[in-house]
């Protein structure tokens, strides 16, 4: 069964601080691993990995894939109380079949 | 637990005709289901928030003639694309929030509905 499991499912920090949250899948015919970002309505994309190790950088963000262990990553440094918010990890196949995790829900606390 | 099926999962219509994708809830009861379209290398672009026995609400420049969308039970949404044109073709994806029991936060994705009009 084709499956995208998150971790943790929630997170409380305070400003500052440096968060890792984890995204492992078992999906057949990997396409591509998204990550999202959503605060009240639509998640806001993140970005897009579909080669090993090759780590994606946007400001205090970086995201990195793991195709033999099946697992990515997302890093966010010095974080904000603008960061807090619901980070959504889903892979593609390539039978156009998005999985998407439930979620990590992050507070962060001024 | 926590399953949300979408039906079907690809379908190919001809322009002109009307087709109904339908988001179902399996395990656990949504009072709020929410429609997206997923454009390629981009964000979901959400279109509509959906809500059991009442009507829904339509994201600005969504038409809401053109997706009828009808949540007549706590596990049903369907989402009816009505005079289907090519620029009409996506992929749509359905997301459920429980009711109550769990964190009223989470999102449960379908697996999407790859729609192509011919």
């Amino acid at each position: 069964e084709d499956k995208v499991v998150q971790s943790p499912l929630s997170l409380v920090v305070h400003e500052g601080d440096t968060v890792t949250l984890n995204c492992s899948y078992e999906v057949t015919n990997f396409r591509s691993l998204l990550w999202y970002k959503q605060e009240k309505k639509a998640p806001t994309f993140l970005f897009m990995l579909t080669s090993s190790g090759i780590e994606k950088k946007s400001g205090r963000l970086s995201s990195i894939l793991d195709k033999k262990e099946l697992f990515s990553i997302l890093n966010i440094t010095a974080t904000q109380t603008g960061d807090s918010a619901i980070y959504l990890c889903a892979v593609a196949s390539t039978g156009n079949q998005f999985y998407f995790g439930t979620g990590t829900s992050l507070t962060v606390i001024p | 637990g926590a399953v949300v099926s979408q039906h079907p999962s690809w379908v190919i219509c001809k322009s002109g005709t009307s087709v109904k994708i339908e988001c179902r809830s399996l395990d656990f009861q949504a009072t709020t289901m929410f429609w997206y379209r997923q454009f390629p290398k981009q964000s979901l672009m959400l279109m509509a928030t959906s809500n059991e026995g009442s009507k829904a609400t339509y994201e600005q420049g969504v038409e809401k003639d053109k997706f009828l969308i009808n949540h007549a039970s706590l596990t049903l949404s369907t989402l009816t694309v009505t005079s289907a044109h090519p620029e009409d073709s996506s992929f749509y994806i359905c997301s459920a929030s429980p009711s109550e029991g769990r964190r009223a936060y989470e999102q449960y994705f379908g697996p999407g509905t790859r729609l192509t009009v011919t």
